[in-house]
């Protein structure tokens, strides 16, 4: 399996509300990320996760909130968003943190808008 | 500073005819280099990539590249495009940063291939 599943797709959310995406994958990979990325531009890099951990967060505002609970998932979850906050959100994996020569594995993304 | 540059938002070509999608990037240390395509609504697939070694890399759907040290270019090939090829192209560079690695993308090249 060399798949990343997102989930969901599409979300449409309130600035009240409080909702989470999904990321998956079963490739053994310990590096996960999370990228944002506006229509027409490259992915911005939010969080980085190495065996699990925590390892880069790109000054990131704390509306938005990453959780690895094993090394096959990587959520993040969402509270108090802004519009300009609307924007398709990337997951990634790669194989090992310590190797630069390793390539990412990209899901589909989960188009967000913020109402 | 590490950085990654694509002098042309878009390219475009005819069908059956070579294209080329430039790059040239900035790093200190070696260079670990990477080309990326982007479908529209979807996530990011990984294409080629410049480690070490021979300075022409192949890659996927008939792609290649040229890393050229001297004139710090990782330009993006293929013979004869494809319909098929028009899409966003990314030329990254892996960077080291504090707690691992980032991958530093380039603006991106919108690749048009006309019948």
């Amino acid at each position: 399996d060399t798949e990343v599943t997102q989930t969901p797709k599409h979300l449409v959310m309130g600035m009240t509300n409080k909702k989470s995406l999904k990321c998956e994958q079963h490739m053994g990979h310990r590096a996960m990320y999370w990228y944002k990325q506006k229509a027409k531009k490259p992915p911005e890099l939010m969080f980085v996760y190495s065996y699990e951990k925590l390892s880069i967060n790109e000054s990131v505002p704390s509306r938005f909130s990453p959780e690895c609970p094993n090394s096959s998932l990587l959520n993040l979850h969402l509270h108090a968003l802004q519009p300009e906050d609307s924007a398709l959100y990337l997951c990634a994996s790669s194989q090992e943190p310590g190797s630069p020569g390793n390539e990412q594995f990209f899901g589909p993304g989960t188009r967000l808008t913020v109402l | 500073a590490q950085s990654v540059a694509q002098p042309e938002d878009q390219v475009n070509v005819a069908e059956g005819n070579p294209l080329t999608v430039k790059c040239t990037y900035s790093v200190s240390g070696n260079p670990y280099l990477f080309w990326y395509v982007q479908y529209p609504n979807r996530g990011l697939q990984f294409l080629l990539k410049y480690i070490t070694g021979d300075n022409l890399v192949k890659g996927s759907y008939g792609f290649e590249a040229e890393f050229n040290k001297s004139q710090t270019s990782f330009h993006l090939k293929k013979p004869s495009a494809l319909v098929s090829d028009s899409a966003l192209y990314f030329c990254a560079v892996r960077a080291l940063n504090t707690g691992g690695f980032k991958t530093i993308f380039g603006a991106g090249t919108r690749l048009f291939v006309k019948a």
